[in-house]
């Protein structure tokens, strides 16, 4: 059974960054494809970039392009996301999740971690 | 703005049967997951792929897929049903996209 256990909450000032942890168990992490998905507060699901690992391949939504890094330990199975010059509109909960190939035409997110909030206020 | 377009709220009556749907050009080439989600609680796919639910899902859950519409379907809607259901296919870019969310209330 996979696991994704994410890192505790975090309070941020504007214009700082913020690194999110999300470790895996019981799977294999680095043929796993890890995404980031976020969710403002009253707000939907949005995401943000994956990686795979044993590829070092990392691809990120547009929005995002210009201030998220995302990258792996596959030594301690680990997937950050780290995102900078951080606004109030960052305020969210981050979810990591593993994202598995559904063929012949689509992809699931079948196992999440339980949420990181961000919170940035001055 | 999302490229996948879903109705905000839907409302059913207990025991009745709910289509959710979610609209987007990128459903023509690729299928849609979607996505219970609770408050306060992480998503959980109910549907993915060709109409494939994990084990665990009540088979009262099915998907199924027509030109740029997908659609989730709750057949015998039970009050544990009431949640936000999110779609999520691939967008233009081949990078990964929600729909908006559809709020379900059980009456």
């Amino acid at each position: 059974q996979v696991q994704l256990v994410q890192s505790g909450a975090e309070v941020k000032k504007p214009g700082s960054s913020v690194k999110v942890s999300c470790k895996a168990s019981g799977g294999t992490f680095s043929s796993n494809t890890i995404s980031w998905v976020r969710q403002a507060p009253g707000q939907g699901l949005e995401w943000m970039g994956r990686i795979i690992p044993i590829l070092g391949i990392t691809n990120y939504a547009q929005k995002f392009q210009d201030r998220v890094t995302i990258n792996a330990d596959e030594s301690t199975s680990t997937a950050y996301m780290e995102l900078s010059g951080l606004r109030s509109e960052d305020t969210a909960v981050y979810y990591c999740a593993r994202e598995t190939s559904s063929p012949p035409l689509g992809v699931v997110f079948d196992y999440w971690g339980q949420g990181t909030l961000v919170t940035v206020s001055s | 703005s999302s490229e996948l377009t879903q109705d905000p709220v839907v409302s059913v009556a207990l025991g009745q049967t709910i289509r959710i749907t979610c609209q987007g050009d990128s459903l023509r080439s690729y299928y849609a997951s979607w996505y219970q989600q609770k408050p306060g609680q992480a998503p959980v796919v109910v549907i993915y792929g060709k109409n494939k639910r994990p084990s665990g899902i009540p088979d009262r859950f099915s998907g199924s897929s027509s030109a740029n519409t997908a659609s989730l379907t709750i057949t015998g809607t039970q009050a544990e049903d009431e949640a936000d259901y999110y779609c999520n296919s691939r967008d233009s870019s081949g990078n990964q996209v929600f729909g908006g969310g559809t709020k379900l209330t059980v009456l």
